[in-house]
């Protein structure tokens, strides 16, 4: 079966400090995967994309075929990345599949 | 704006009613999906439409659910006799393709209440 599993429902991270979204997917396949963000009273937004290979105000997130893991990370964390993180699988077709999304607290 | 529209933002309802949630893709989008976000549930798929068919119902929790789309655009969610376990956020989102590279472009969502 497809799945998407975010094992963290909430992060808390102090300013300045390392954060890692976790995201681990089942899949047999080659999915493509995505991150995407809804800031509060914004709504959900891509933020990025597994096959651009590309920094994202400051986040990256390297696909892991053998540990079927793609983990959102950010060497500094500032107060503006506070935001709920949904990572998500697409098999190749129209579909896409999200996990229970990560709220992330940065703290001052 | 250019952004995906839905209406309406709030919807306080009473158990049994029936309730229709709006969505008003991009313009050009051919791909068009309805989620409802629940807390701690995450983004539950309910529906996807291409044009106006829709080739992937399966999310759908039941019955009294419905959805369609009109002209290539504008779509419409129906609750019927709606219970305390809908209440949620649904969001709609709209893709220019529908293919797996296509960026998923989200509405506000309709926040629902079923008191």
């Amino acid at each position: 079966a497809q799945r998407v599993t975010q094992p963290e429902k909430l992060l808390s991270v102090f300013k300045g400090a390392p954060v890692e979204l976790k995201c681990n997917y089942s899949y047999s396949g080659s999915p493509e995967l995505f991150w995407y963000v809804q800031y509060s009273r914004q709504r959900l937004q891509l933020l990025l994309r597994h096959i651009s290979r590309e920094s994202i105000k400051g986040f990256t997130a390297d696909l892991n075929k053998g540990e079927t893991s793609f983990h959102l990370k950010k060497p500094f964390a500032q107060e503006e990345d506070s935001a709920m993180y949904y990572c998500a699988l697409s098999p190749g077709t129209y579909k896409y599949i999200f996990g229970t999304g990560t709220r992330l607290k940065v703290l001052a | 704006g250019a952004g995906v529209s839905q209406s309406p933002s709030n919807k306080v309802t009473e158990k049994g009613k029936d309730v229709e949630l709006r969505c008003d893709p991009i313009s050009g989008h051919t791909a068009l999906y309805w989620y409802r976000q629940s807390l701690g549930q995450g983004l539950e798929f309910l529906i996807y439409f291409q044009g106006n068919s829709a080739p992937d119902k399966s999310g759908l929790p039941s019955d009294r659910f419905s959805a369609e789309r009109t002209g290539g655009s504008v779509s419409t969610l129906t609750i019927q006799r709606t219970q305390q376990e809908d209440s949620a956020v649904y969001l709609c989102a709209s893709s220019y393709s529908g293919g797996a590279t296509g960026e998923l472009f989200f509405g506000e969502g309709s926040r629902l209440t079923v008191l």
